[in-house]
């Protein structure tokens, strides 16, 4: 079965230090791979996305993440954060496939603090 | 502005009753989703709609319901049959659902339901 695993559920590290937030999938096919972030309250904000081509993809608040195929997964990273970063993050994950099987599987997120 | 408004933002319940939340795009996305949010559960599937009327259950749909009869509308019913309601309700839109889409998924602010 279709599964995204985040193998951190918390993350703390000080302000202006480097993070990596892990994420691997399972999947046979070929995928399309997202991150997003959830602030307190809110819903999820998309901070990028990996559909096809270069496997670094960069997005908002100078967050990348890197696809690696042959270990199936996509982490996250940054290399300075900012106390502002502080959320709970998700990676999900879309086979290429038509129908419910095409849905989102999404991780069950990550919590990065980040301290002063 | 373009996006996804979720009212109420705050909903209370008492046990036996039954509630609706809204969820209006003006995205002119033809799909549309439900996840509920637990802690640490990370995102489940409540139910999904690629078309206007026409809808499939997620993973969770027991005790809840749904319609789809304008583009621009996917309310959720949280019937008495739901055992647990106590939860972070998202909704969501997409372009499409079809194979080649990226379902990259837009997501409104959210409601939370609180059972008394």
């Amino acid at each position: 079965a279709q599964s995204v695993t985040q193998l951190d559920s918390q993350v703390p590290v000080f302000e202006e230090a480097p993070v990596e937030l892990r994420c691997n999938y399972s999947s046979s096919v070929s995928v399309y791979l997202f991150w997003y972030v959830q602030y307190p309250n809110q819903g999820l904000q998309l901070l990028l996305k990996y559909l096809s081509g270069s496997t670094l993809v960069k997005g908002i608040n100078g967050f990348e993440a890197e696809f690696n195929k042959s270990q199936t997964s996509f982490h996250l990273r940054k290399p300075s954060v900012h106390i502002s970063d502080t959320a709970e993050y998700f990676c999900a994950v879309r086979r290429n496939y038509g129908g419910s099987q095409g849905n989102l599987i999404f991780g069950k997120g990550t919590k990065l603090s980040v301290k002063p | 502005d373009g996006g996804i408004t979720q009212s109420p933002k705050y909903l209370f319940r008492k046990e036996g009753q039954n509630v609706t939340l809204s969820c209006e795009q003006n995205l002119n996305h033809d799909a549309m989703y439900w996840y509920r949010q637990d802690p640490g559960q990370g995102l489940r599937l409540i139910y999904y709609s690629q078309i206007v009327n026409d809808f499939q259950k997620g993973d969770i749909a027991e005790g809840y319901s749904v319609s789809r009869e304008k583009k621009e509308s996917f309310p959720l019913t949280v019937t008495s049959a739901q055992k647990n309601p106590t939860a972070f309700y998202l909704c969501a839109s997409s372009i499409g659902a079809g194979r080649g889409a990226s379902r990259e998924q837009f997501f409104g602010p959210g409601t939370r339901l609180t059972v008394l």
